[in-house]
């Protein structure tokens, strides 16, 4: 059974620093792996999607990457400011039948970036 | 688009109470996912639909629970009869789905309390 766990489980910064959330997960058989971002009281907005035969991607101050092997994929927030407090979780997808929806999500990271 | 749409939002009721909880997609989208979450087990996948037909219900708790989407427009959750425990924030979601990436669009969610 696959399971995903992230850490920490919270995390309070001053603003402008760099930070890493971490991600795990038990079964190496993903499809891809996502990183969401929910803000309280509201839905999931979907942050990088990273395919299992990539190593990272980046938007913006952000940077996701993914080693399968070792089930392990990190979220580097550079330069962080107040408006990335949020909830983070990052969730795997897996083979299905061909159908590649289902997501499996992690416990999430409470970022707070104080100003 | 306005994104997925749910509804109600908030929904008090009192334990044995039926409720239905709905959800319209965004247009052109194929699949569709219900999501729960609770503090203690965080996301849980409920069950998701491609083509307006079940293809995972496994997460579904009990009988008690049951979703039909009668067309591409609208999906519907129903908990008969409610229980304390059922209390939640409920998310539906919509991708369409095709080879490679799949990104999740979920709604603002509706949180449920069952007294």
């Amino acid at each position: 059974k696959q399971e995903v766990t992230q850490i920490p489980a919270a995390l309070s910064v001053p603003e402008g620093e760099n930070l890493v959330l971490n991600c795990s997960f038990t079964d190496s058989a993903i499809y891809n792996l996502q990183w969401f971002r929910q803000d309280p009281g509201k839905g999931l907005t979907s942050l990088l999607l990273i395919q299992s035969s990539q190593r990272e991607q980046t938007s913006g101050r952000l940077n996701a990457s993914l080693d399968k092997s070792s089930g392990r994929s990190t979220l580097y927030i550079a330069a962080s400011q107040p408006g990335d407090s949020a909830t983070y979780l990052c969730a795997v997808s897996l083979y299905y039948g061909g159908a590649t929806n289902k997501l499996i999500f992690g416990t999430g990271t409470l970022l707070a970036v104080q100003p | 688009d306005a994104g997925v749409i749910q509804s109600p939002r908030h929904e008090v009721t009192e334990m044995g109470q039926e409720v239905t909880l709905r959800c319209k997609p965004i247009s052109g989208h194929n699949s569709l996912f219900w999501y729960r979450q609770t503090m203690m087990r965080g996301l849980e996948l409920l069950i998701y639909f491609n083509n307006n037909v079940p293809i995972d219900d496994s997460g579904m708790p009990e009988d008690r629970f049951s979703a039909k989407m009668p067309n591409a427009s609208f999906s519907t959750l129903k908990i008969q009869p409610s229980e304390p425990r059922d209390s939640a924030v409920y998310f539906c979601a919509s991708s369409l789905r095709v080879t490679g990436a799949n990104v999740l669009t979920f709604g603002a969610g509706s949180r449920l309390t069952v007294l």
